[in-house]
């Protein structure tokens, strides 16, 4: 298996834009996570999807994010419109029904000018 | 409320001696602990993990400690070796929680020769 796979590995782009963020988790995996890491907080956990069903979108900062999973290989995190301080690495991590480690992307480093 | 802390951003350790990252809790309803270590550009990968029932979990170099009464738990890495240096997440979760997993805001450990 070729691991979580995120896309695209960097964005850049203007304040105002719609900025979209691709996952495809392990096959097999039933959880998914959505990361934000920053210097200030480290790793916050953004949304997790069990079995495709969003169930904790308590940490997604603000109604401008918004997150899908459409079937069991695929998932998006969306930001409208994006903002400067939105720039961080957002991370998708999958796993199977705990107790379980979660497996990390290499990430999608997102910069807001 | 940040339920999972790591209060030191930054360590530096001797080649060969013992490194020792610290990580505390506030919530008594986690069931397992894990580590993750973090190189520059990839995604955080799993190191090793403990169960709310051990006091002590051993892989190789490294050793986690559990102390639930202080809701404390440490990573011993000995000997450090140059390969060690990376950032490294202390995470729980719980088997309630459809495997939701928060993280620390991570240490970053420098193996100086």
């Amino acid at each position: 298996d070729a691991g979580v796979i995120q896309s695209p590995r960097h964005e850049v782009t203007e304040m105002g834009q719609e900025v979209t963020l691709r996952c495809k988790p392990i096959s097999g995996h039933n959880s998914l996570f959505w990361y934000r890491q920053t210097m200030m907080r480290g790793l916050e956990l953004l949304i997790y999807f069990n079995n495709n069903v969003p169930i904790d979108d308590s940490g997604m900062p603000e109604d401008r994010f918004s997150a899908k999973m459409p079937n069991a290989s695929f998932s998006t995190l969306k930001i409208q419109p994006s903002e400067p301080r939105d720039s961080a690495v957002y991370f998708c991590a999958s796993s199977l029904a705990s107790p379980s480690e979660a497996f990390f992307g290499q990430g999608t480093r997102l910069t807001v000018v | 409320d940040q339920q999972v802390k790591q209060n030191s951003p930054s360590l530096s350790v001797q080649e060969g001696r013992i490194s020792i990252l610290n990580c505390d809790y506030t919530n008594s309803m986690f069931d397992y602990f894990l580590w993750y270590k973090k190189y520059p550009a990839e995604g955080p990968t799993f190191l090793i993990s403990i169960s709310s029932i051990k006091d002590k979990n051993e892989d190789g170099r490294f050793t986690v400690f559990l102390n639930k009464s202080a809701k404390h738990l440490s990573l011993h890495i000995v000997p450090s070796q140059p390969g060690d240096s990376a950032v490294y997440f202390c995470a729980a979760g719980m088997y309630s929680s459809a495997s939701k997993i928060i993280f620390g805001s991570g240490t970053r450990l420098s193996i100086r020769p």
